[in-house]
């Protein structure tokens, strides 16, 4: 079972800043790698699929990179509404399964 | 504009079966996968399985004893059954709705998600 571990648990920046967040896979997802952001009281939005895709009206200060077990989750320049949690899922192609890492906060520093 | 709704009781007590229902609108259950995704408070996401809407289903192993999903195309829903449950399955349940017709994922629809409590 492939588990997804997201780094740091919380981060605390500015508005204004660059945000860079990591999931790591405990093994190769190859690019079956999607981000959500769920703000309080609401259910997760898809931002970023296949790695490095990003969903439809999704700005472009969101970008997704990388491959196999290591990605990342760049926010160019954070605005007041990006501070919500973020969490990663991958998806295995045998057994057909997902699974989400445990979360990270973005928060207002 | 799909838009997915979850329902059913917002209290079951412990030891017996959790049963929700999502009802697809604004477009066909058909050729899609359907799955659902819980929250306990606090805490993160986990995946609890999927239906395609033939029929074929997968769930989390460490759910797979107790959940059961169907699915009714001619009502454009689809369900979640939850056995035996305890405090610990007290969450938010959503439903959801992959970005591509073919595959089982990402999750691109979500319904709002719908409160359990497990409690005598």
């Amino acid at each position: 079972e492939i588990v997804l571990t997201q780094s740091p648990a919380t981060l605390s920046l500015s508005p204004g800043e660059r945000a860079t967040l990591s999931c790591r896979a405990s093994q190769s997802v190859s690019s079956y790698l999607a981000w959500y952001q769920q703000k309080p009281g609401q259910a997760p939005r898809l931002l970023i699929y296949d790695a490095s895709n990003r969903a439809t009206g999704i700005p472009a200060r969101f970008s997704g990179s990388g491959s196999g077990t290591d990605f990342t989750l760049t926010i160019s320049s954070l605005e007041p509404e990006d501070f919500a949690v973020y969490y990663c899922q991958q998806r295995s192609n045998w057994p057909p399964r997902m699974a989400f890492g445990q979360g990270t906060k973005l928060e207002i520093k | 504009q799909v838009q997915l709704q979850e329902s059913g009781p917002g209290l079951v007590k412990p030891s017996e079966t959790l049963s929700l229902t999502c009802t697809v609108s604004g477009g066909s259950i058909s050729s899609y996968y359907w799955s659902w995704i819980r929250q306990p408070p606090g805490k993160g996401l986990e995946w609890i399985g999927y239906i395609y809407y033939s029929g074929s289903t997968n769930y989390n192993p460490s759910l797979k004893s107790r959940v059961t999903i169907s699915v009714d195309t001619s009502k454009n829903q689809f369900s979640l059954k939850l056995s035996s449950v305890t405090a610990a399955d007290t969450a938010v349940y959503y439903c959801a709705r992959p970005l591509r017709f073919f595959d089982l994922w990402p999750l691109d629809v979500w319904g709002k998600g719908t409160t359990v409590t497990v409690s005598s």
